[in-house]
């Protein structure tokens, strides 16, 4: 079975500094993976998704992720923190036995101070 | 915005009731996928459908129901409701769907309380 662990249930940076947050996987074939972003009280928003092409993948509002086999892991990097980032982030594997649905990891929490 | 749909955006009722959320996907996806947000629960995958046919299902309580209509709309019916049902509930959508690869745009959601 396909699973998505995020190592971190909250992560708390400075403004301007890196973030790390950091998702391993377990799958038994080359999964499809994708960051996604939650702000308080709004949907889920598409940050990235890796589909086994490159394997730094880029994403929207300066994100990106590492797709690393040998460790089995997709971690999400920025270089530098904004305000703006604070919400809570899911790490996704998709499933490709059960329609392609969506299995979540249960979140990290981003928290940004000034 | 994702171009889905989903309304009410809030809905307070009483344990027992009846209630039905609606969703409609982005023009032109054939695929429908319904997620509940819970606190204890997480983001979990309930059921989709593929241009009105049903096509997976994962930890719906036998109490919840959904069909896709010709027009491509989805509705998710939750019946005899209990406390615990309270949740964020999610619409998705994607082109085809059973493609791994393809992206999930997902609606605002329906926030649920069950009083």
């Amino acid at each position: 079975a396909q699973s998505v662990t995020q190592l971190d249930s909250h992560v708390s940076v400075s403004e301007g500094t890196p973030v790390l947050l950091r998702c391993n996987y377990s799958s038994s074939y080359s999964p499809s993976l994708f960051w996604y972003v939650q702000h308080p009280n709004k949907g889920l928003q598409l940050l990235l998704k890796y589909t086994s092409a490159a394997t730094l993948v880029k994403g929207i509002n300066g994100f990106e992720a590492e797709f690393k086999k040998s460790e089995t892991s997709f971690h999400l990097t920025k270089p530098s923190a904004h305000m703006s980032d604070a919400a809570e982030y899911f790490c996704v594997v998709s499933d490709n036995n059960q329609g392609g649905k969506l299995i979540f990891g249960q979140g990290t929490e981003l928290s940004v101070k000034p | 915005d994702s171009g889905v749909t989903q309304t009410p955006k809030h809905l307070i009722t009483a344990t027992g009731q009846r209630v039905t959320l609606r969703c409609s996907p982005r023009s032109g996806d054939l695929s429908v996928y319904w997620y509940q947000q819970s606190l204890d629960q997480g983001l979990q995958f309930l059921i989709q459908y593929y241009n009105g046919e049903e096509r997976a299902k994962g930890n719906i309580l036998e109490r919840f129901s959904a069909q896709q209509f010709p027009d491509l709309h989805s509705e998710l019916n939750l019946s005899s409701l209990e406390l615990g049902d309270s949740a964020l509930y999610f619409c998705a959508s994607s082109v085809r769907g059973g493609y791994s690869r393809e992206t999930q745009y997902f609606g605002p959601g329906t926030r649920l309380l069950v009083l």
